[in-house]
């Protein structure tokens, strides 16, 4: 059972240019969502998704898109990377809706330097 | 807002002594509330959660809905307990946003 996958577990951008950071899980869960942990700061999340098709924002959005076309993967795009999006990012995953089910998952996170 | 708020980001407790996160919350209805931990090249996790009401490596959390408080204790601290925590919450049936607080570095001195 792979659960929250995420990759890279590393990745070093210039500053302006674009990448994606793939999570995809393997529990059929409705919800998933992007934070990024940075010192000092805790986790502020970036994007989530309640089901397939639909995205709203989250507390940091700028800067970052996301979709979700599959129920399974949930990327994150960075648009032109800033010194400022360095940090570490998470994806989680949850059944929601139910309290007993809204335990979230995480992935190992993705270490992103801009440069 | 909706706001989790963990007064100390580090905490050093001897082992063996008691340890006790602080977390409180603002929040509109009733929200869910967990505790989530980090250890050392590990992924985050689930410690425990307020709806379960159980105990898990020794650490309970009690809901004071008057002072808006879910504290996490443990009587004895091991020095396996040194790690991230992280306080949370949500509201059950909307938009499963989860709001964490800021975190708090928990050591244990051997």
């Amino acid at each position: 059972n792979a659960g929250v996958t995420q990759t890279p577990k590393f990745q070093v951008l210039k500053t302006g240019q674009s990448m994606t950071l793939q999570c995809a899980q393997d529990m059929n869960h409705e919800y998933m969502s992007w934070y990024r942990q940075d010192p000092g700061m805790g986790l502020r999340l970036i994007h989530y998704s309640v089901g397939a098709g639909i995205t709203d924002q989250g507390e940091v959005p700028n800067g970052y898109n996301v979709s979700r076309s599959t129920t399974e993967d949930f990327p994150l795009r960075l648009l032109s990377a800033a010194p400022s999006q360095t940090s570490v990012y998470f994806c989680a995953s949850s059944y929601g809706g139910f309290p007993e089910n809204t335990e979230a998952f995480f992935g190992q996170g993705t270490r992103l330097t801009v440069v | 807002a909706q706001r989790v708020t963990q007064p100390e980001k580090l905490l050093s407790v001897f082992k063996g002594a008691p340890v006790e996160l602080k977390c409180n919350y603002s929040y509109s209805g009733s929200p869910e509330l967990f505790w989530y931990v980090q250890y050392s090249r590990q992924r985050l996790q689930l410690l425990l959660r307020h709806i379960s009401r159980e105990s898990i490596k020794g650490f309970t959390a009690d809901l004071n809905k008057g002072e808006t408080s879910f504290h996490l204790k443990k009587p004895f601290a091991q020095e396996e307990d040194s790690a991230m925590y992280y306080c949370a919450a949500l509201v059950p049936f909307g938009n499963e946003k989860l709001t964490f607080g800021t975190g708090t570095r928990l050591t244990i001195i051997p």
